[in-house]
C-alpha cells in the first residue's frame, strides 16, 4: 500500500497570507491527525478527524483549521500567517477510529516557511 | 498535565555499541507510551508501544523498551547500533482529557553513530 502522502512538500509564504496543506491517508484509513513540528516547541498536536468530523483538537488559535472529505483525504488551513507558523506540518493516518491507541502512520510532512 | 522528558538532546554511540535513550513521563493514570523515530526528511515511524502487560516491549529494527512505573520511565534500548540508526527519537505519552485525547511528545534525542 502507498503511504501517507502530503502535498506540497515545501511551501514559502509571506506574513498575512493563508495556506492550505493537503494529506492523503493510506488507503482504507479513516482517521487523520495533524501535527506541527518546530525547533522551539517540538511536536504539537493540532487536530484529528474521523469520518469528516473533528474528534480532537490541540491548543492552537482559530487561525488553524482543518477538514476531512468523504474519501478521508484531509486539508488543513492556516489563515493570516505569522512568522512563528514556519514549521514542518505532519499528517498521520490510522486505520481505526483514531485516538492514540490506534497506530498512526506519518507522512513526510510539508515544510512551510513564512517570510 | 501530561508531559514527557527526554533529558538527552544529543547522544553519540559507536557503531556496534549498545544504546539506551532515556524517557520520563508525567501522567496520573496508567500511561500509554510510545517511541517514534524520525530520519532526516522523513515523517515519524512507530518503533514500539506499551499499553499494558509485559513491561519489556519489543519493537521493530531490534529495539526494545522497558516500562518502569516506580521510576516513571520508558527507556529505549538496542544491544548493537547500526549506522542506519542515526536519527531523532521521540518518546510520547497518550493523554486524555475532557473531550480530547492526543499524543504528547518529548523534545527528542538526536542519535549520532560514529564509525
Amino acid at each position: 500500500k502507498a503511504g501517507v502522502t502530503q502535498t506540497p512538500r515545501y511551501l514559502i509564504k509571506t506574513r498575512g497570507q493563508q495556506v492550505t496543506l493537503s494529506c492523503s491517508p493510506i488507503s482504507g484509513h479513516r482517521s487523520v491527525s495533524w501535527y506541527q513540528q518546530t525547533p522551539g516547541q517540538g511536536l504539537q498536536f493540532l487536530f484529528e478527524y474521523f469520518s469528516e468530523t473533528q474528534r480532537n483538537k490541540g491548543n492552537f488559535p482559530g487561525r488553524f483549521s482543518g477538514r476531512q472529505f468523504s474519501n478521508s483525504r484531509s486539508e488543513m488551513n492556516v489563515s493570516t500567517l505569522e512568522l512563528g507558523d514556519s514549521a514542518l506540518y505532519l499528517c498521520a493516518s490510522s486505520p481505526g477510529q483514531g485516538g492514540f491507541t490506534d497506530t498512526q502512520y506519518f507522512g513526510p510532512g510539508t515544510r512551510l516557511t513564512v517570510l | 498535565a501530561q508531559s514527557v522528558t527526554q533529558p538527552d538532546i544529543h547522544i553519540t554511540v559507536s557503531e556496534g555499541a549498545s544504546l539506551e535513550l532515556r524517557c520520563n513521563y508525567s501522567y496520573g493514570a496508567t500511561p500509554y507510551l510510545f517511541w517514534y523515530v524520525q530520519s532526516p526528511g522523513q515523517g515519524l515511524q512507530l518503533l514500539l508501544k506499551y499499553f499494558s502487560g509485559d513491561t519489556l516491549v519489543q519493537g521493530i529494527k531490534g529495539f526494545e523498551a522497558e516500562f518502569k512505573r516506580s521510576q516513571s520511565s520508558f527507556n529505549l534500548r538496542k544491544p548493537s547500533v547500526h549506522w542506519s540508526d542515526a536519527a531523532e527519537y521521540f518518546c510520547a505519552v497518550g493523554a486524555r482529557g475532557t473531550g480530547f485525547q492526543k499524543l504528547v511528545f518529548g523534545t527528542g534525542t538526536r542519535l549520532l553513530v560514529s564509525p
